[in-house]
């Protein structure tokens, strides 16, 4: 039962290069959302999914493109990262409504350099 | 957009001290939901608080959710140093889902 498995934990990127974040959930959850959480700012929601084929804009978009082409999957691209971009990217799927709360994943660190 | 807000930011207490977070927001919250991270590890669901007055308990934790839905608070009693870790409380959307976290509070526990 592994929940929500987010690839890669760990990544340095250059600024203006590429990459996409992969989250994984195995609990036929409907709902996934892209966080980034900063010191002293908490999480902030990026983009986030109701459903296969849909997605949406959270509070901090910009910079950021996400697709869910499967239920269980949901991607966070970056095309082209920049020092801003340094953060831990949690993932994090419910159930609809989300009344047992978020599962997260263990989270990615990315430092843009 | 709708905002909450977290206090304290920090917190260091004696072990087997009380601690309490407050979370405020200046309209009517849907529902709000609370969660524990560890030093270096990811949020975990504590508790969801839907109803005006609601008080939940688990163990040493007391959640409760304002008569006018517009604050929400945890407290821990006689804090062991497991409780170490940040609190957020998050508030809910119905119908998105979403959630949108205030900004934590960090409580230390010397043994």
């Amino acid at each position: 039962n592994a929940g929500v498995t987010q690839t890669p934990k760990f990544r340095v990127l250059k600024t203006g290069q590429s990459m996409t974040l992969l989250c994984a959930q195995d609990m036929n959850h409907e709902y996934m959302y892209w966080y980034r959480q900063d010191p002293g700012m908490g999480l902030r929601l990026i983009h986030y999914s109701v459903g296969e084929g849909t997605t949406a804009k959270g509070e901090v978009p910009d910079g950021y493109n996400v697709s869910r082409l499967k239920k269980q999957n949901f991607l966070l691209g970056l095309e082209s990262a920049a020092p801003s971009q340094t953060s831990v990217y949690f993932c994090a799927s419910s159930t609809r409504p989300p009344s047992y709360g978020y599962t997260f994943g263990s989270g990615t660190r990315l430092t843009v350099v | 957009g709708q905002q909450v807000m977290q206090i304290p930011q920090y917190q260091h207490v004696q072990e087997g001290e009380d601690f309490t977070t407050y979370c405020n927001s200046s309209t009517t919250l849907s529902n709000i939901q609370w969660y524990k991270q560890r030093p270096g590890g990811h949020p975990v669901f504590l508790i969801q608080l839907v109803k005006s007055g609601e008080v939940k308990k688990q163990k040493r934790l007391t959640f409760q959710f304002g008569e006018a839905k517009k604050n929400s608070s945890l407290h821990i009693t006689a804090t062991q140093t497991t409780d170490v870790g940040t609190y957020f409380c998050a508030e809910g959307s119905s119908n998105t889902g979403k959630l949108i976290f205030g900004q934590g509070t960090t409580l230390q526990v010397k043994p």
